[in-house]
């Protein structure tokens, strides 16, 4: 059974860079897509990138000049990076798996328990 | 305001059927990507709910349907319960936006 875990600081300052990990365990992570998505409180889903096992990314084009997605896999883990935090970067960022199917990604079928991150 | 269309919120009594529409454009269903559907609990994480229009993942009952026609996809829900109070998200890809994932608004299902 799959399980992702993300990690990082609950709390970042303005202008500050906002490191996040997500380590999957379980199972490997080779052979698949992996994301980040994130939910401002209150609010809806914003899927922010994915980035395939072998290190294809692709990002949101309104998070794209401050993001970056990463992916170590001798760690089983994967990355994010955001830069220049403002408090509308405030959320909880889940980490999740995706579906590779005929060679592109898919569904998010296995979900973090997400992370929240309050920017202040 | 979401790449997806949503209707903000839903309602049924228990045992009847409501539907959750989601419309898109040319750029993402109509261009023949997939619409995947997310059901998520008070306080919990997403879960997936339907995907690849019409599909459900092994453990989620056949009560929850899906498909898709055009640029517009629907979610049904049939005998609804208590336990399908949450809201819930459809899901596909853009080709305007790079292949770039996008979301619904999400719709709210209260259960009356």
């Amino acid at each position: 059974q799959v399980q992702l875990q993300e990690s990082g600081p609950g709390l970042a300052k303005p202008l500050e860079t906002l490191s996040l990990t997500c380590t999957v365990s379980g199972g490997s992570i080779n052979n698949y897509y992996w994301s980040w998505i994130r939910q401002p409180p209150g609010k809806g889903l914003e899927w922010i990138a994915y980035i395939y096992y072998s290190g294809s990314t692709s990002y949101n084009p309104s998070l794209k000049s401050r993001v970056t997605i990463s992916v170590d896999t001798s760690k089983n883990q994967f990355s994010l990076k955001l830069n220049s935090v403002t408090a509308a970067d405030t959320a909880v960022y889940y980490c999740a798996r995706v579906e590779r199917y005929n060679w592109k990604p898919r569904a998010m079928d296995v979900w973090g328990q997400g992370t929240t991150v309050t920017v202040s | 305001q979401s790449v997806l269309t949503q209707p903000p919120s839903v309602s049924g009594a228990p045992g009847q059927r409501v539907t959750i529409s989601c419309t898109g454009s040319s750029s993402n269903l109509g261009a023949g990507y997939d619409v995947h559907w997310y059901q998520q609990l008070p306080g919990t994480a997403p879960k997936l709910l339907i995907y690849a229009n019409t599909n459900r993942p092994s453990g989620v009952p056949d009560r929850f349907s899906g498909s898709k026609s055009g640029t517009s996809a629907s979610l049904a829900i049939t005998g609804l319960q208590a336990e399908d109070e949450a809201d819930y998200y459809c899901q596909s890809y853009d080709s305007s936006l790079s292949g770039s994932g996008v979301f619904g608004g999400g719709t709210k299902l209260t259960v009356l």
